[in-house]
């Protein structure tokens, strides 16, 4: 079936502008997460969902970050008045919560954000 | 803190030679760990995870909670396991958050 998918897969913005970013998880998976990874880093966890609650949003980098999740489905990571430091990939992974624990996470291909 | 540390940012080998990425982790709980890969163009994918103790494509890490690695083994490497490795953490009950490793490209020389 369709894995995770992410749109656009590349955005160009001016800094002060704000973006959002779409996650279509796999349909099912009650667990989603977004990741950001700079240049020469590894992932930077940024928020977790389970179902359309975000239970900690503690990793969001600042208050310019918030994200929501609709019908436990699509997610939008929304980035206001973007700045030079947020050009990042920004990767989202969904997964299945089983009775044991967490089942796979299957990453989407990413979002590319360039802020100039 | 809770923290993953991968020393190596490249490791080259020959074909055919054992291979070992490296990873220590700090964290407070009962840690549950990762390994994931890149592989050129494709997505991240889970390798494989301590709780499975499973085998993938050859490759197997053992949690040493003494020494708090979870290093990544193989004894034969191949050219087609080049590639960026990541190591990660999440807690064994509480998949709020997962911390990741900065990377190893694994370079495999023919």
């Amino acid at each position: 079936g369709a894995g995770v998918s992410q749109s656009p897969s590349n955005k160009v913005t001016e800094k002060g502008k704000d973006v959002e970013l779409r996650c279509d998880p796999i349909s099912g998976h009650t667990a989603l997460y977004w990741y950001r990874q700079s240049l020469g880093q590894g992932l930077e966890f940024l928020i977790y969902f389970q179902g359309n609650s975000a239970p900690d949003k503690s990793g969001l980098p600042s208050d310019r970050f918030s994200a929501e999740r609709t019908g436990g489905s699509v997610s939008t990571l929304t980035i206001q008045r973007t700045q030079q430091e947020d050009s990042a990939v920004y990767l989202c992974a969904s997964s299945l919560l089983l009775a044991g624990g967490l089942d796979t996470q299957y990453f989407g291909p990413g979002t590319r954000l360039t802020v100039l | 803190a809770q923290r993953v540390t991968q020393p190596e940012k490249l490791l080259s080998v020959f074909k055919g030679a054992p291979v070992e990425l490296k990873c220590n982790y700090s964290y407070s709980g009962s840690p549950e760990l990762f390994w994931y890969v890149q592989y050129s163009r494709q997505r991240l994918q889970l390798l494989l995870r301590h709780i499975s103790r499973e085998s993938i494509k050859g490759f197997t890490a053992d949690l040493n909670k003494g020494e708090t690695s979870f290093h990544l083994k193989k004894p034969f490497a191949q050219e087609e396991d080049s590639a960026m490795y990541y190591c990660a953490l999440s807690g064994l009950a509480n998949f709020n958050k997962f911390y990741f490793g900065s990377g190893t490209k694994l370079n495999v020389k023919p």
